[in-house]
Formats: structure tokens, sequence, C-alpha cells
């Protein structure tokens, strides 16, 4: 089983609509991070978690919102999509015990916004 | 301030080839370095990373890289590539101590000819 899930893979929706994707780790890192992914931008951090209390804004943090509902379990939503948020959106955790933040990432989420 | 480069959108090398990828970083001390690879379809895998120590690093998959800390360069390679290489590779850094973001390059697509 892989250690870092994303639900849905793919996921069409409409301008407006509300959408969460969700990410769940069996690796038991205490960090948990969303980035996206746009062509020739390389990936961008949207929001990160050290545990479940400490959630934290990244650099693209604008229209999108967090929970951390266990240590193993970080949604991400998207309260009214728009076009220019169609991206393909990977989490990934990390493990301060070992000092070096190593990331390890999701298979990914493929968001088109119609 | 901080940021990741690599120069090369798109690489094209006959199979048995070798490989040379290009990152140039801008970071105000010592950074944490990184390579992932992102098959088609798939999350980011992590192919090698620097912390300290030996400025040769070799990763997975048969692929080194090499920190040149006086030309700001992390640059990955392969002495004979196979065509499951093809893949978009992202150069990554992160500062040392605390925790400081991972900023990744733009990627770099490589195609392989058979």
């Amino acid at each position: 089983d892989a250690d870092v899930t994303q639900t849905p893979r793919n996921r069409i929706t409409k301008t407006g609509k509300r959408i969460m994707l969700e990410c769940s780790q069996t690796k038991g890192h205490d960090r948990m991070y969303w980035y996206r992914q746009d062509p020739g931008l390389g990936l961008r951090l949207i929001y990160y978690s050290f545990d479940v209390k400490d959630i934290n804004k990244g650099e693209i943090s604008d229209g999108y919102s967090v929970s951390r509902q266990a240590q193993a379990k970080f949604s991400l939503s998207l309260e009214s999509a728009i076009p220019n948020q169609t991206a393909l959106y990977f989490c990934a955790t990390s493990d301060r015990l070992q000092g070096t933040d190593t990331q390890y990432f999701g298979p990914g989420t493929r968001l088109t916004v119609l | 301030a901080q940021s990741v480069t690599q120069p090369d959108i798109h690489i094209t090398v006959s199979e048995g080839a070798s490989l040379e990828l290009r990152c140039n970083y801008s970071y105000g001390a010592t950074p944490y370095l990184f390579w992932y690879v992102q098959s088609p379809g798939q999350g980011l895998q992590l192919l090698l990373k620097y912390f300290s120590g030996d400025t040769l690093v070799q990763g997975i998959k048969g692929f080194e890289a090499e920190f040149k800390r006086s030309q700001s360069s992390f640059n990955l390679r392969k002495p004979s590539v196979h065509w499951s290489d093809a893949a978009e590779y992202f150069c990554a850094v992160a500062g040392q101590g605390g925790y400081n973001k991972l900023i990744f390059g733009a990627g770099t697509r490589l195609a392989v000819h058979p």
C-alpha cells in the first residue's frame, strides 16, 4: 500500500462549487503539506501543518483552506472553485525527527474547474 | 530571495547516452538540496539529497549529483540513460535549521530516444 494517498485522483467541477481534496498517510510523519503544480512553475506551497494544532499558510493560500483532522489526515478545500485553480495538487509529508524535512509525495489529484 | 533555476525546460537524449541536468540555486546560507523525479501520471519520487559532507551524492536508479558551492549548483548526472528515465526532474532547496520551506525549480522534462 502507498504511504501517502490522495483522493480523488481526478476531479472535474464547475466554477463556484466547493471541493475537498483528501490526503492520508501511513508513514507516521507529523508534518504535512499541500502543493499545486502548474506547467512551467514547478510546485508551489499552499498550506503546511506541523501537527494537528499547527497550520500555516504557504505562498499561495488565497482561495484555499485546510483541515488537519488527525496526524494522518490533511484535507484541502476550495470553498468556491474558479478556473485558475485548475492544476495538479500534491500532498506531502515529512518527519521532523529526521531533522531534515525530507518530503515524501502522494500521487497527486488532477483538478479541472470549468 | 531564495530561488532555484533549472535552465533547461526540455532535454532529449539517446538511450545509452550520458545525462546532465543543471540546477542553480540562490540561497543565503548552505542549503539542503534535493532532486525529485516525476514519471507521467505519478507523484514526485526523491532521487537523492545533499545535507553535508561529501559533495558527490549517490541516489537511486543510478543517478548522482554534485554540490558545487562556488557555482551555487547541484547538477544531476547519469552515465547511461535508459528509456524508463523519461520523466520530469525537479531540483529543490531548503534551508538548514528549524523549518524552511522547500523551494522548487520549474522542472526539466527529459525525453529519451531509442
